[in-house]
């Protein structure tokens, strides 16, 4: 089946510093969306990405559309403690079904 | 309380025993659907519902039940559970296709 591949799997970062995952596909998708999942939550929705090349910010977040459609970016910029957390990223083919990525674990270090 | 509720938060449960993993919203969202989540794999579709009365199969539907006779309410029914089942169970709602996904907050199921 289809397949995200999100990396890298796990971060170890000093506060402050920025941050960059990504996600790839072999399959066009028509919306990347990222998530952040809390121990012991559900994920919440951080961006939502509709549109090929489409750059979105959501205060320290950033996440970008990959003009080929087979990927996406999100950056934190001066990441804090709260940051930690697994992101991740899915996609949206087919109505109704988003496919995730594995996940990348971020540690923030004070 | 408005959103999106799950219960149990947690479950024991023996190999073959029947269980039934509830998820209610309160937004009147069209579309609901059923993740679980396994370390190595991410979230995985079981199985949505884009409508009372219309569910569909996901990635792994195998070995799981669902209804949908409110538009509120869309349990998972584990028929004869395995301890492949083990696992974390996330249900979802969405107002609109291609809209993010409201999660809930899961249930942690331990078959036995």
């Amino acid at each position: 089946g289809q397949q995200l591949n999100q990396s890298p799997q796990s971060m170890f970062i000093q506060e402050g510093e920025d941050v960059s995952m990504n996600c790839t596909s072999s399959s066009i998708f028509n919306t990347w969306l990222w998530y952040k999942q809390d121990p012991g939550e559900g994920p919440v929705l951080l961006i939502a990405l509709y549109k090929a090349g489409e750059l979105t910010s959501n205060g320290r977040l950033t996440a970008q559309f990959g003009i080929t459609r087979k990927d996406s970016f999100l950056n934190i910029s001066a990441s804090i403690p709260s940051d930690v957390g697994i992101y991740f990223c899915a996609g949206q083919l087919v109505p109704g079904k988003l496919i995730f990525g594995q996940g990348t674990t971020l540690q923030v270090k004070p | 309380d408005a959103g999106i509720t799950q219960s149990p938060r947690y479950k024991i449960t023996e190999t073959g025993r029947q269980v039934t993993l509830m998820c209610h919203q309160t937004w009147s969202h069209s579309y609901m659907f059923w993740y679980r989540q396994d370390l190595g794999h991410g979230l995985r579709l079981i199985y949505y519902s884009a409508a009372a009365d219309i569910t569909d199969k996901g990635e792994v539907p195998d070995g799981y039940v669902v209804s949908r006779s409110k538009t509120e309410n869309f349990p998972l029914t584990l028929e004869s559970a395995t301890r492949s089942q083990t696992s974390v169970y996330f249900c979802a709602s969405s107002e609109k296709m291609g809209l993010g996904y409201t999660f809930g907050s899961g249930t942690r199921l331990t078959v036995v």
